[in-house]
């Protein structure tokens, strides 16, 4: 069965700490792994997409890996405004759904 | 990045009514659009695909004669929950596939509440 789990469920840091969200998923022929951000009330806002183990992407102060079981979202020095859910969501080869974790929530304090 | 624009973002009403929520693809042919139900706190769940011309296809366990789905152009999906019950009270949001690519683009959402 497919399948994402993040963790933590919940993360707070002061700002400037660097720190790395997980996310770990069996799924039936990956099509692609997607990163997202979510603010409260908001859908979901595209990050990243990887799609082979070793792949990795930068965007300011996030970099996200992949292994063949699992990502990593790395937060280098971050700010409040980084604040927000972090939804990852695979995408799969058989069902062509997309599976999504049930995210980490990041508090970033000044 | 593309664009998907959801209308309402927030709904009000009284149970037993019907309420529609329009999905568009604003830069982009969405040959395919998703909807989804969130829960406080919780995880997007997928409700069901929609296919440009075709009848949508529901997940296990979500009634399509209670949530109608329809993607009459490239551009336009709607979604009619009918006969809102309290329970129905959630968060919902569509998100639409590039014609040529893997990415799924994402409504604001739509925030209903169903006194």
């Amino acid at each position: 069965e497919d399948q994402v789990t993040q963790s933590p469920e919940a993360l707070r840091l002061q700002e400037g700490e660097s720190s790395s969200l997980n996310c770990s998923y069996t799924v039936s022929g990956l099509r692609g792994l997607f990163w997202y951000r979510q603010d409260p009330g908001k859908g979901p806002e595209f990050l990243f997409t990887l799609y082979s183990a070793g792949e990795e992407k930068e965007k300011e102060r996030l970099k996200a890996t992949l292994t063949k079981k699992e990502s990593f979202l790395h937060i280098t020095a971050p700010k409040p405004e980084d604040s927000a859910t972090y939804l990852c969501a695979v995408l799969s080869g058989n069902t062509g759904k997309l599976i999504f974790g049930q995210g980490t929530t990041l508090q970033v304090k000044p | 990045g593309a664009v998907v624009s959801q209308h309402p973002s927030r709904v009000i009403c009284k149970s037993g009514t019907s309420v529609k929520i329009e999905c568009r693809s604003l830069d982009f042919q969405a040959t395919t659009m998703f909807w989804y139900r969130q829960f406080p706190k919780k995880s997007l769940m997928l409700m069901a695909t929609s296919n440009e011309g075709s009848k949508a296809t529901y997940e296990q366990g979500v009634e399509k004669d209670k949530f109608l789905i329809n993607h009459a152009s490239l551009t336009l999906s709607t979604l009619t929950v009918t006969s809102a019950h309290p329970e129905d009270s959630s968060f919902y949001i569509c998100s639409a596939r590039e014609q040529f690519g893997e990415k799924l683009f994402f409504g604001s959402g739509t925030q209903l509440s169903v006194l």
